[in-house]
């Protein structure tokens, strides 16, 4: 059971370019959420989708766009990266009536 | 006050103490605690719920007390393999957006 993917584990960019992070999961999960974790600022929300087509601003929005492309889906597209958004970047994801959240094991962006 | 307050250590303990952790929170409506163990560079998993009555798990304990709202975790008969960070978590409201402490690192010596 795989649970939460994430890809790609790791991706290095220069300042100014895209890049989209993929998560899906197979638990037919409603929601999910992507964060990012920063040295010594803990896990930060940027945003959130409740259920399939819908999303909403977290904690840490500025500078990410997402996609619920369907309810296994939801991609984090960063548009023009900026070496503040160097970070681990995790999604998660949360059944129905559910409290607890699984994660995926992470995306590691480092931006020059 | 932050939403959830750690302390983030270190704490330094030698294998077999007894040690404890808490967590501190704003929302007096929360209902819902959880504890999450982050092992070094990778993903939270979920190690504890924590309800009114608490809860234990083998060496784990959890306790939550709403008076002064904060939760705890005890962790008795330390091993090296408990080494990581132990993240406290607050959901908030019906849309369920959990608020994560910023955690506390927790060292197991020989």
């Amino acid at each position: 059971n795989a649970g939460v993917t994430q890809t790609p584990k790791f991706q290095v960019l220069k300042t100014g370019q895209s890049m989209t992070l993929q998560c899906a999961q197979d638990m037919n999960h409603n929601s999910m959420y992507w964060y990012r974790q920063d040295p010594g600022m803990g896990l930060r929300l940027i945003y959130y989708s409740a259920s399939e087509g819908t999303t909403d601003k977290g904690e840490v929005p500025n500078g990410y766009n997402v996609s619920r492309l369907n309810k296994r889906e939801f991609s984090l597209r960063l548009e023009s990266a900026a070496p503040s958004q160097t970070s681990v970047y995790f999604c998660a994801s949360r059944g129905q009536g559910e409290n607890i959240q699984y994660f995926g094991a992470g995306t590691r962006l480092s931006v020059l | 006050r932050k939403e959830v307050e750690q302390d983030p250590g270190p704490f330094n303990v030698p294998e077999g103490a007894t040690v404890a952790f808490n967590c501190t929170y704003s929302n007096s409506a929360s209902q819902s605690f959880f504890w999450y163990r982050q092992d070094c560079r990778k993903e939270p998993k979920l190690l504890m719920s924590v309800y009114s009555s608490g809860n234990e798990d083998g060496r784990f304990t959890a306790q939550l007390n709403r008076a002064s709202q904060y939760i705890s975790l005890l962790i008795r008969d330390s091993k090296l393999s408990d080494s990581a960070t132990y993240l406290c978590v607050v959901p908030s409201g019906g849309s369920y957006i959990p608020t994560f402490g910023r955690g506390t690192s927790l060292i197991v010596h020989p």
